[in-house]
């Protein structure tokens, strides 16, 4: 199993739309979570830090749940402009701290908006 | 302020010959981390750096892989006998402390024939 898994997509969606991605994550050590944007042939840049009391940011909601080691991202009233691969980011942190920082990404999930 | 910087952005080479791939973070940061990115593929972890600690090489996938930051500061990326499944963008991104946002250079595009 990945340690974190996202459905790829394509999401296809009009202008204006409210889209929700989802992401599930293997190790309950986890400590941080984000959403990266990448845009194609670019790099990954952060869009979000992901709170245990979820946090809004604009049109960009997204929500943690620890229990069920879940996250999502709800983007609200979707512009041309949010075409991009969003990625699920995980810090996990072992016991022994040397892996403290190192992100695991999922595998992305293409939106594209469209007209 | 300036980026993290990545040289070359591009590089071919033939299977068997090595490379080095090069990366310059954000002045200041202590945290240097290295990623590839295969075709359509997501960023698979190989090595990170965080300060005077030894680094975690446990994502690099064979030991013709290795790095080096020196001075805390610049890295490089050495893939000695390229095949050609090491084709990728390499991928480098820096951060103030170990957990915080991570600034991503421009990757350098490793192409083996």
């Amino acid at each position: 199993r990945k340690e974190v898994e996202q459905d790829p997509g394509p999401f296809n969606v009009p202008e204006g739309a409210t889209v929700a991605f989802n992401c599930t994550y293997s190790n309950s050590a986890s400590q941080s979570f984000f959403w990266y944007r990448q845009d194609c042939r670019k790099e990954p840049k952060l869009l979000m830090s992901v709170y245990s009391s979820g946090n809004e940011d604009g049109r960009f909601t997204a929500q943690l749940n620890r229990a069920s080691q879940y996250i999502s991202l709800l983007i609200r009233d979707s512009k041309l402009s949010d075409s991009a691969t969003y990625l699920c980011v995980v810090n996990i942190h072992t016991a022994g701290g040397t892996s403290y920082g190192k992100l695991t990404f999922g595998q992305g999930t293409i939106l594209t908006v469209h007209p | 302020g300036a980026g993290v910087s990545q040289s070359p952005s591009n590089k071919v080479t033939e299977k068997g010959k090595d490379v080095e791939l090069r990366c310059d973070p954000i002045s200041g940061h202590t945290a240097l981390y290295w990623y590839r990115q295969s075709l359509g593929q997501g960023l698979e972890f190989l090595i990170y750096f965080q300060g005077n600690s030894a680094p975690d090489k446990s994502g690099l996938p064979s030991d013709r892989f290795s790095a080096e930051r020196t001075g805390g500061s610049v890295s490089t990326l050495t893939i000695q006998r390229t095949q050609q499944e090491d084709s990728a963008v390499y991928l480098c991104a820096s951060s103030s402390y170990s957990s915080g946002e991570q600034f991503f250079g421009p990757g350098t595009r490793l192409t083996v024939l």
